[in-house]
């Protein structure tokens, strides 16, 4: 049974830093793996996709790689900024069950200071 | 159009009501999905619809009964809810339900609160 598993629950930055976020997943047979921000009480927006034949894909300031043999995903993100604070999900889509179910983690909040 | 829309933005209801929350896309999506968000938790999948057809009820109890009238429209209709239904309802769509086609696209969300 696939789970997804996010480490920190909750992490506080200054404003600028760069960062790190972890996503790591136990069945690396997957198909894709995406990665979500949440604003509190709203819903998710799409940040990343990538396939299982990618390692890395990036936008803006974004970059989200991808080892499947280790069963681990990364978000960047660069300089951040207040407006990075939000809730970031990581889910998956795994290849032991061809339909549209993601198996999300339990998420990442992010507090930028300024 | 690239957004999934979904009404209304809050809902209170009694627990002998019965309403609908609506979503809706114009992606040309052929899949559907609806999820139930609790405070601090991840999404947990409610039902999947695949070209207007139901493909996956998660066990969700029957007070709550989904609807695909068209490939553009989701609906959940809701009846007898009790309080702990509480919560964020996401609608999501992906151009196809197979795993590769899957990227997910959510709508706001409609806060439900049952008294």
């Amino acid at each position: 049974k696939q789970e997804v598993t996010q480490i920190p629950a909750a992490l506080s930055v200054p404003e600028g830093e760069n960062l790190v976020l972890n996503c790591s997943f136990t069945d690396s047979a997957i198909y894709n793996l995406q990665w979500f921000r949440q604003d509190p009480g709203k819903g998710l927006t799409s940040l990343l996709l990538i396939q299982s034949s990618q390692r890395e894909q990036t936008s803006g300031r974004l970059n989200a790689s991808l080892d499947k043999s280790s069963g681990r995903s990364t978000l960047y993100i660069a300089a951040s900024q207040p407006g990075d604070s939000a809730t970031y999900l990581c889910a998956v889509s795994s290849l032991s069950s061809n339909t549209g179910k993601l198996i999300f983690g339990q998420g990442t909040t992010l507090q930028v200071k300024p | 159009d690239t957004e999934v829309t979904q009404t209304p933005k809050h809902l209170v209801m009694g627990m002998t009501n019965k309403k609908s929350l609506k979503c809706e896309q114009h992606m040309g999506h052929r899949a559907m999905y609806w999820y139930k968000q609790k405070a601090k938790k991840p999404p947990e999948l409610m039902f999947v619809y695949s070209y207007e057809k139901l493909s996956i009820n998660e066990s969700v109890p029957s007070r709550f009964s989904p609807e695909c009238p068209n490939s553009s429209l989701l609906n959940l209709h809701l009846h007898a809810l009790q309080p702990e239904d509480s919560a964020l309802y996401l609608c999501a769509s992906s151009l196809l339900l197979a795993a590769a086609f899957n990227e997910q696209f959510f709508g706001p969300g409609t806060r439900l609160t049952v008294l």
